[in-house]
């Protein structure tokens, strides 16, 4: 596609529940990222892929968050047993490989209730 | 890991004036600086980038400057226009992969 797709755009969930948040990279990265941004601040990182591997999960915060990209294009970030401190916007970004810039998506915001 | 410090947090300047944000990072080996400009509920946008083995770059109305002693950089914006007002974060990165952004400064640009 033109861009970094993320879907959903906006999602309300209940404390305790599952949710997956969907990133569609841009077509031919090879590399794709998550990052997590609270409010007023800067980006944090979780995950990176390099095709189908997590070639670095050392951000994800706790192992209730997984991250998985089977086909080495699009990639679903899944949180079990969600908390109000996971609430924050959920941003995915991708690269045509190392050392390459980024472009970031528009992001999930996720609201924990 | 790497810690990447940003200042001001909030910076206002009237149109047509200069605006210089500041970071620093602690990582040595950290080689990659870009910054990005975030519009209010927006997604970042890469505006420019600087690698280690360059002091300086410029694009049109911005720059950033790199001293790598120090482990500081700056970005510059010069005859800023209104459409300049969003929030810009600073990066650092030695792998190309993992970025370490700061907290971000938030630019008015007063007509």
């Amino acid at each position: 596609g033109a861009g970094v797709s993320q879907t959903p755009s906006n999602k309300v969930t209940e404390k305790g529940k599952y949710v997956e948040l969907r990133c569609d990279p841009i077509s031919g990265h090879t590399a794709l990222y998550w990052y997590r941004q609270s409010l007023g601040q800067g980006p944090e990182f979780l995950i990176y892929f390099q095709g189908t591997g997590a070639a670095d999960d050392s951000g994800l915060p706790n192992d209730r968050f997984f991250a998985v990209r089977p086909e080495g294009s699009v990639s679903t970030l899944k949180i079990q047993r969600t908390e109000r401190g996971d609430s924050a916007v959920y941003l995915c970004a991708s690269s045509p490989g190392h050392g390459n810039p980024y472009t970031f998506g528009s992001g999930t915001r996720l609201t924990v209730v | 890991g790497e810690n990447v410090e940003q200042h001001p947090s909030t910076l206002s300047v009237q149109e047509g004036d200069s605006a210089v944000i500041k970071c620093t990072y602690s990582d040595s080996a950290s080689n990659y600086f870009p910054w990005y400009k975030q519009e209010l509920g927006k997604r970042p946008q890469l505006i420019i980038d600087i690698r280690s083995n360059v002091g300086e770059k410029k694009d049109q109305r911005i720059a950033v400057t790199l001293n790598k002693t120090a482990k500081h950089f700056s970005l510059h914006i010069t005859e800023t226009q209104p459409e300049d007002s969003a929030v810009y974060f600073c990066a650092a990165s030695k792998t190309g992969n993992q970025f370490y952004f700061g907290t971000g400064t938030s630019l008015t640009v007063i007509p």
